[in-house]
This record gives structure tokens, C-alpha cells and sequence, in this order.
């Protein structure tokens, strides 16, 4: 069964900060992965697309990383703000069609206190 | 949000009512998806649609209906027979990689 598993499920971290989000995911067969942020209320908008040949990507202050070989990716963000209190959602896609071709995560909710 | 709007924003159902959220795409996607999410889980698939007139069941299906009559739009009706509606609503187009709405809170009074 396809799965992605995501921690913490919260954070607290102070403004300026640093921090790393981790994703577990045990998807067959691989496509690509993304992190989405979500604001609350609000739909997931995307941050980040690896395929397999990817190590790092970067999109501003959001950097992340994948291991194809142990299945697990992060989610670093650099010198943390307000606005980047949200949720972090890290999403699978499998190479299968249809329906069962994206796998989700439960998030992680980050709130960066001033 | 992009090109995809979801109305209303927030609902109110009393139990035993149908509703119908709205989902409306200028994105120009052959494929419309319906999410559910709730606090301390991942979004689950409802419905989705790969073509108009065309859509299948997503992995929770029991108790939503929907259609796809136009290609711009993906309407979703929560019936009755859904015992525990009070959630999240997103809907999404994918072309390469999947785009949001900006959702619908429904609430059961």
C-alpha cells in the first residue's frame, strides 16, 4: 500500500529561525514528489517538484531535498517569517494512472511565533 | 488559486439536506478531482473526471454524487446518505501537476 508519512506533525519555531520538515514515503513505482503549502482555509498551492534524477531543488527560501534510495525527502526553510506559518503537505505521484496515482501526506503544521 | 474558483466558501447543512458545491476551472484541464480534509489527515479523493461526461470513483465516494456535463465545471452534492459531511472541500485540475481551489468548509448543523 502506498503511503507517505510526515514529521512533526507540528512546530513551533521563533521568527528568523531555521527548520527542516521530513517526509517518509513508500510509493511504487516512483514519479516525482512535491510539497505544497497550505494556508489555512485556504487550497495547497506548490512550492517544489523533484523527479528521481533530483537531489535539491531550491524556490526562495524554501530548499528540498530527496533520497530516492532511502524514500524520504525534507523540506528546509531558511530565516523563517510570520507569513510561512501555515501547513506543509508532501505529495507522491506513482507512475500508475488514474486515481491512485497521488499519495498524501498529513502535513506538518508549522507556526512561526515573532 | 489560480484559475479555479469554489463557491460558496463556507456552507451550512442541516442533516438530512442535499448540497451542491461548486467548482468552476478557466484552466482549460480535461481532468477535475474532489478532495476531502479533515484535521490530522491526508486529503482523500472523492471523485474525479478525466473527461467530460465521463468520472469515477475516488476512495470515499459513499454518500457524494457528481457530473461533469462541461468541461469548466465539476459540481459536487453532498447527499444524506454522507453520515459525517463536516469537513474540507477541495477541488483540483491537474495538467502535469495538480492544481487547487481555495475550498468550501461545509458544516453539519
Amino acid at each position: 500500500k502506498n503511503q507517505v508519512e510526515q514529521s512533526p506533525q507540528s512546530l513551533i519555531i521563533l521568527e528568523g529561525k531555521n527548520c527542516t520538515l521530513q517526509c517518509n514515503y513508500t510509493v511504487s513505482p516512483f514519479s516525482n514528489l512535491r510539497w505544497y503549502k497550505q494556508d489555512t482555509g485556504r487550497g495547497p498551492v506548490s512550492l517544489t517538484i523533484m523527479t528521481f534524477s533530483e537531489n535539491t531543488k531550491s524556490n526562495g527560501r524554501y530548499t528540498a531535498t530527496l533520497d530516492a534510495d532511502t524514500k524520504q525527502s525534507s523540506l528546509h526553510i531558511t530565516a523563517s517569517q510570520l507569513s510561512d506559518s501555515a501547513s506543509y503537505i508532501c505529495v507522491v505521484s506513482s507512475l500508475d494512472t488514474g486515481r491512485r496515482a497521488l499519495t498524501f501526506g498529513s502535513g506538518t503544521r508549522l507556526q512561526v511565533q515573532p | 488559486d489560480g484559475g479555479i474558483t469554489q463557491s460558496p466558501k463556507y456552507l451550512f447543512r442541516k442533516e438530512g439536506q442535499n448540497v451542491t458545491l461548486s467548482c468552476e476551472q478557466n484552466l482549460n484541464h480535461d481532468a477535475m478531482y474532489w478532495y476531502r480534509q479533515d484535521p490530522g489527515q491526508g486529503l482523500r479523493l472523492i471523485y474525479y473526471s478525466q473527461i467530460v461526461n465521463d468520472f469515477q470513483k475516488g476512495d470515499i465516494a459513499e454518500g457524494y454524487s457528481v457530473s461533469r456535463e462541461k468541461k469548466e465545471s465539476f459540481p459536487l452534492t453532498v447527499t444524506s446518505a454522507q453520515k459525517n459531511p463536516t469537513a474540507f472541500y477541495l477541488c483540483a485540475t491537474k495538467y502535469n501537476e495538480q492544481f487547487f481551489g481555495p475550498g468550501t468548509r461545509l458544516t453539519v448543523l
